[in-house]
């Protein structure tokens, strides 16, 4: 089984603040993906990050994909209260299904 | 275009009833999926198919059925609701699962549910 941790599992700043948080597993994956929920709604899809290494940026956000393809982070720049919500990874093994993280729960406060 | 529609969005169910959560996809995907989603838990796999007629197990699969007889539908059946099937269950539905490039998953809002 591929495990997926998250880190760290609250974070709670003020509103200009920038943070990091963390997706790591013992194993490799083909592919990653950060999702962002909202309290009442299904995740919605932020970033797919495929190749060992790269970094893609979504506006304030910035993923970054391990050397190894073992683990990812998402770093945002200047947080703002539209950015609170739950923050998902998936990684895609071998056999292309998604194991989830227990997800990240962020609250920026005004 | 409305995506992914799930109904209803609230049920509580006593133990031992049954019900059919109705999971409906407009993008002509051919894979969809049933996750549960438990606090601090993230998102476990309940059953998949990748086209009509098509379906397999995920990593919790007990107590739960599902059948796929067109493109657009997925239901969930739950048989004999046990108060450990409380949950919010999320349908998703995407293009492909390309190993080398995962389509993303489209999910619905969920349905939350209670058993008691």
């Amino acid at each position: 089984t591929q495990l997926l941790e998250q880190s760290p599992q609250f974070l709670s700043i003020q509103e200009g603040e920038n943070l990091t948080v963390y997706c790591n597993s013992s194993s490799v994956f083909s592919s990653l993906q950060w999702y962002r929920q909202e309290p009442g709604e299904g995740p919605v899809l932020l970033v797919t990050v495929v190749t060992g290494g790269e970094v893609k940026k979504l506006k304030r956000l910035t993923f970054q994909f391990g050397d190894a393809r073992k683990d990812s982070s998402l770093h945002i720049t200047a947080a703002q209260p539209g950015d609170t919500g739950l923050y998902l990874c998936a990684g895609a093994g071998a056999n292309s299904k998604l194991t989830f993280g227990k997800g990240i729960t962020l609250s920026v406060r005004p | 275009n409305a995506g992914v529609t799930q109904t209803p969005k609230f049920r509580i169910l006593k133990i031992g009833q049954s019900m059919t959560l109705q999971c409906a996809q407009d993008m002509n995907h051919n894979y969809m999926y049933w996750y549960r989603q438990d606090p601090g838990m993230g998102l476990k796999l309940i059953y998949y198919s990748v086209g009509a007629g098509i379906t397999d197990k995920g990593e919790v699969p007990n107590g739960y059925n599902v059948s796929r007889s067109t493109t657009e539908d997925f239901p969930l059946r739950l048989e004999l609701a046990a108060p450990s099937q409380t949950s919010v269950y999320f349908c998703a539905s995407s293009y492909s699962t390309d190993s080398s490039y995962n389509s993303p998953l489209h999910f619905g809002n969920g349905t939350r549910l209670t058993v008691t």
